[in-house]
């Protein structure tokens, strides 16, 4: 089944303990973002790639870092997580931008 | 900077009643347009997208909309509209120009309620 797989679903921690957020999709796509979704505000681009090896920001970057080594993965780390950095977090796939994302089913990450 | 206004935070409709949900984007050049539904708990799914040609655009669940260049707006309808259609649904915008090519920016969203 063709799908982009998040884990975890739920994150609790506390400020500061750097975590990953790791996100897999098994359908050979270039492209892959993350986006944080917020309450009235909707959902917000945080990095993306092109490609293996090929990342750039989107439009709320700061405090996190990705990396892409391997197609198929793409994680979302919080080298030193904030208070600011609650929010319900998607990854999502796709042939390029401008085709159908796939997106997975979200983390929702609380940092105390 | 490309920006998408959904002006309506919530609607609530009947069940079998028509919906529309409007969406007014900003955007120098020919713009990508998406809808994208969430269901609650779950990640988004696209309903459709506008590239070019025909302005009217079918889309997945009896969805369609419409790109009207002259009102920067890219409606969602459907004539009717059944209780699981409760969902979140989001307008988005892509860049044309290869200087912000890997940029889609949504908007807030617009909770749809359907009542029975």
């Amino acid at each position: 089944e063709a799908q982009v797989t998040q884990n975890p679903r739920y994150l609790i921690t506390v400020t500061g303990k750097k975590l990953t957020v790791t996100c897999s999709q098994n359908m050979n796509h270039e492209y892959m973002s993350w986006y944080r979704q917020d309450p009235g505000l909707g959902l917000r681009q945080i990095y993306y790639s092109m490609n293996v090896e090929v990342t750039d920001k989107g439009d709320v970057p700061e405090g996190y870092k990705v990396s892409r080594k391997e197609k198929r993965n793409f994680p979302l780390i919080l080298e030193s997580p904030s208070p600011n950095q609650t929010s319900l977090y998607f990854c999502a796939s796709g042939r390029g931008l401008y085709e159908k994302l796939f997106f997975g089913s979200g983390t929702q990450l609380s940092v105390l | 900077a490309q920006s998408v206004t959904q002006p309506d935070i919530h609607i609530t409709v009947s069940e079998g009643a028509s919906l529309e949900l409007r969406c007014n984007y900003s955007y120098g050049a020919t713009p990508y347009l998406f809808w994208y539904v969430q269901s609650p708990g779950q990640g988004l799914q696209l309903l459709l997208k506008y590239f070019s040609g025909d302005t009217l655009v079918q889309g997945i669940k009896g969805f369609e909309a419409e790109f009207k260049r002259s009102q920067s707006s890219f409606n969602l309808r459907k004539p009717s509209v059944h209780w699981s259609d409760a969902a979140e649904y989001f307008c988005a915008v892509g860049a044309l120009n290869t200087g912000t090519a890997s940029k889609l920016t949504f908007g807030t969203g617009t909770r749809l309620q359907v009542t029975l």
